[in-house]
């Protein structure tokens, strides 16, 4: 089955500072990867989705950005943080056959 | 773009009462349906997933059904004890598109 790791798990960081938050995969390959962020109040939002190395689509406009430099590495990055970016960030994948999707552990991120 | 509701947007029951929860997307193209039950600091847990019209799915005392030529399904929770206390997310998605979520029924069971 597969596993799902994020790090780190909890972040503070001040506005204006970069971001780099990591997901990597293990037993499975070829997955479907994506990036959802939970802020204060809302739901669960798509920020991005990528279907291969180095194929990323984005489903909402921001200052945040993805890379998939590997088959099972998935990153999420921005080069100068809002405070608006605060929330709670969950990677998630789904395997090549079967509708599941799975969720990894999240980082918590805080920015101020 | 697809939109997922879901009501009521929070919940409060005695332990012991049964209780269901809504959710509504398009019926045009639909793919799958989900649910999730997500705890305070844990990744939310795949629950059900459906993708037949009529579907019934049940694990212990919660159980889902999808209508999807009306474009809703029911989550429904037979004797809600305190652990169920969590937010119970719904998602669906079409073909080759990605999970859309709704903005979840928040459930509070008290003893």
């Amino acid at each position: 089955s597969q596993t799902i790791h994020q790090w780190p798990a909890t972040l503070v960081q001040p506005v204006g500072s970069p971001l780099s938050l990591e997901c990597t995969v293990e037993g499975t390959s070829n997955p479907n990867l994506y990036w959802y962020r939970q802020a204060a109040g809302r739901g669960l939002q798509l920020l991005f989705y990528s279907v291969g190395i180095g194929q990323i689509s984005s489903e909402v406009p921001q200052n945040l950005s993805a890379s998939r430099p590997q088959d099972r590495q998935f990153i999420l990055s921005s080069k100068k943080l809002l405070l608006s970016d605060s929330g709670f960030y969950l990677c998630a994948i789904k395997a090549d056959q079967g509708y599941e999707q799975y969720f990894g552990p999240g980082t918590r991120l805080t920015v101020t | 773009i697809l939109n997922v509701e879901q009501s009521p947007q929070s919940l409060h029951v005695q332990e012991g009462d049964s209780t269901n929860f809504t959710c509504s997307f398009p019926s045009s193209n639909f793919y799958a349906l989900h649910w999730y039950r997500w705890e305070t600091a844990k990744s939310p847990e795949a629950l059900f997933v459906m993708t037949l019209n009529g579907d019934e799915k049940k694990k212990g005392r919660i159980s889902a059904t999808l209508n999807t030529k009306e474009g809703y399904s029911y989550l429904y929770i037979k004797g809600s004890q305190p652990e169920d206390s969590a937010t119970y997310l719904c998602a669906c998605n079409q073909a080759g598109t990605a999970l859309i979520f709704g903005k979840g029924t928040t459930l509070s069971v008290s003893s």
